[in-house]
């Protein structure tokens, strides 16, 4: 199993440009969630979706958006780039959310915005 | 709204014992506590999780006492490899299921 992987792993865009970054996960999990994490910083959560078709506001939602369109995939689109979306996005899954809730991530994405 | 407090940071020596303690004093009943471990230019990795009293796995041990309001990540025999921001986890249950990562402890092990 590959686990959690995301696509691009690097990307340098200009401001006000957009994109796409591409989340997927092969252990047939419900619970997916993006988060940025800033250099010396925590992990802040940006958007999650509890299912196939479901998106939610997480932490830091502003500037960006989310589909889940299959169960598998988990897309993060930044519509008009910043600098201040420099950072780099971690994508996670999980089987359920309950109270044995375990994590899985991706390598990350290396974003920069010019 | 379950929120976890940790030391910023730690240092070690190789071969020492390292125990990182984390305060959650409104964790819910039924929740459990999760360690993960993050190396430089990685996701966070699931290290360990428990409930209540002493669980040990082949990368660390978990403390929790029995009013739960905190708990405390033993990692034995630390070398370099060790170097990494450690994270303590409760559910956050405030406007729906969701898991936020407070800011975590960064070890720095040293030779």
């Amino acid at each position: 199993n590959a686990g959690v992987t995301q696509t691009p792993k690097f990307r340098v865009l200009k401001t006000g440009q957009s994109m796409t970054l591409l989340c997927a996960q092969d252990m047939n999990h419900e619970y997916m969630y993006w988060y940025r994490q800033d250099p010396g910083m925590g992990l802040r959560l940006i958007h999650y979706s509890v299912g196939e078709g479901t998106t939610a506001k997480g932490e830091v939602p502003d500037g960006y958006n989310v589909s889940r369109l299959k169960k598998q995939n988990f897309l993060l689109g930044l519509e008009s780039a910043a600098p201040s979306q420099t950072s780099v996005y971690f994508c996670a899954s999980s089987y359920s959310p309950g109270v044995h809730e375990k994590l899985f991530f991706g390598s990350g994405t290396q974003l920069s915005v010019l | 709204l379950a929120k976890t407090t940790q030391p910023i940071s730690m240092d070690s020596y190789e071969g020492q014992e390292v125990n990182i303690t984390c305060s959650h004093n409104n964790i819910a009943t039924n929740d459990y506590i999760t360690w993960y471990q993050q190396f430089p230019s990685q996701g966070p990795r699931f290290i360990i999780q428990g409930y209540k009293t002493k669980v040990t796995n082949e990368v660390a041990s978990l403390f929790i006492p029995a009013d739960r309001k905190s708990s405390t990540l033993s990692l034995p025999r630390v070398s370099l490899s060790d170097t990494a921001v450690y994270y303590c986890l409760v559910a956050d249950r405030a406007g729906g299921f969701k898991t936020i990562f407070g800011a975590g402890t960064r070890l720095f092990v040293k030779a």
